[in-house]
């Protein structure tokens, strides 16, 4: 159970670009959704805390009219890189809990590429 | 100082050695103790969550807590070859729909 699945695991796009990640919970409903961001050989760093039907909280530094969130319903929460260039190029996780109280549980990831 | 400190390693062990994964932190409103396994272009894959402090198993993995120490480990016994990942400890005050610290992760590599 609490499986995440994230989409797409690879994009590489040309600079300007936008481009959209979505993470879903298949097998549980999630009110709460987070994103990260990992840089090689360094840990998760939260970007934003997702939340079903409001707006996300942003952590310190990251800019929300850059990294776009929607969640719009309970097994779905989109990560949008608005006019992306060449050092928004990352790793990019989502996480999921199932009930308050339970530990997160992580999406397989998507490599960004920006040319 | 960060709130979670962790040895980055990377730590290489022969086949069937018992490893040892440690973190300290600085939080004392922690509670919440989990261990993360990474593969290279993975995410995290949870393998053990504990509360509080104590000690729990699962398999060839055992989790210890000490809240008065601020100090988490992680045991392997019989390390396999297929453990070879990194290891990231995390933490956070409540459980789930709370914001999770991690540590910055041990490489490990199990040579056959």
């Amino acid at each position: 159970g609490a499986v995440v699945s994230q989409h797409p695991s690879r994009v590489i796009c040309k600079s300007g670009t936008s481009v959209k990640i979505e993470c879903r919970s298949l097998d549980f409903q999630a009110t709460t959704m987070f994103w990260y961001r990992q840089f090689p050989k360094q840990s998760l760093m939260l970007m934003a805390t997702s939340n079903e039907g409001s707006k996300a909280t942003y952590e310190q530094g990251v800019e929300k009219d850059k990294f776009l969130i929607n969640h719009a319903s309970l097994t779905l929460s989109t990560l949008t890189v608005t006019s992306a260039h060449p050092e928004d190029s990352s790793f990019y996780i989502c996480s999921a809990s199932a009930l308050d109280g339970q530990p997160q549980h992580f999406g397989d990831g998507t490599r960004l590429s920006i040319l | 100082q960060k709130e979670v400190e962790q040895d980055p390693g990377p730590l290489s062990v022969p086949e069937g050695a018992i490893v040892s994964l440690n973190c300290t932190y600085s939080n004392s409103a922690f509670q919440y103790f989990m261990w993360y396994r990474q593969y290279s272009r993975k995410g995290p894959e949870l393998l053990m969550y504990t509360y509080s402090s104590g000690n729990k198993e699962d398999g060839r993995f055992t989790a210890q807590v000490d809240k008065s120490s601020k100090y988490i480990s992680l045991f392997i016994r019989d390390s396999q070859p297929s453990d070879s990942a990194t290891y990231l400890c995390a933490m956070s005050r409540s459980g789930g729909y709370q914001k999770v610290t991690f540590g910055t992760g041990t490489k490990l590599q199990v040579i056959p």
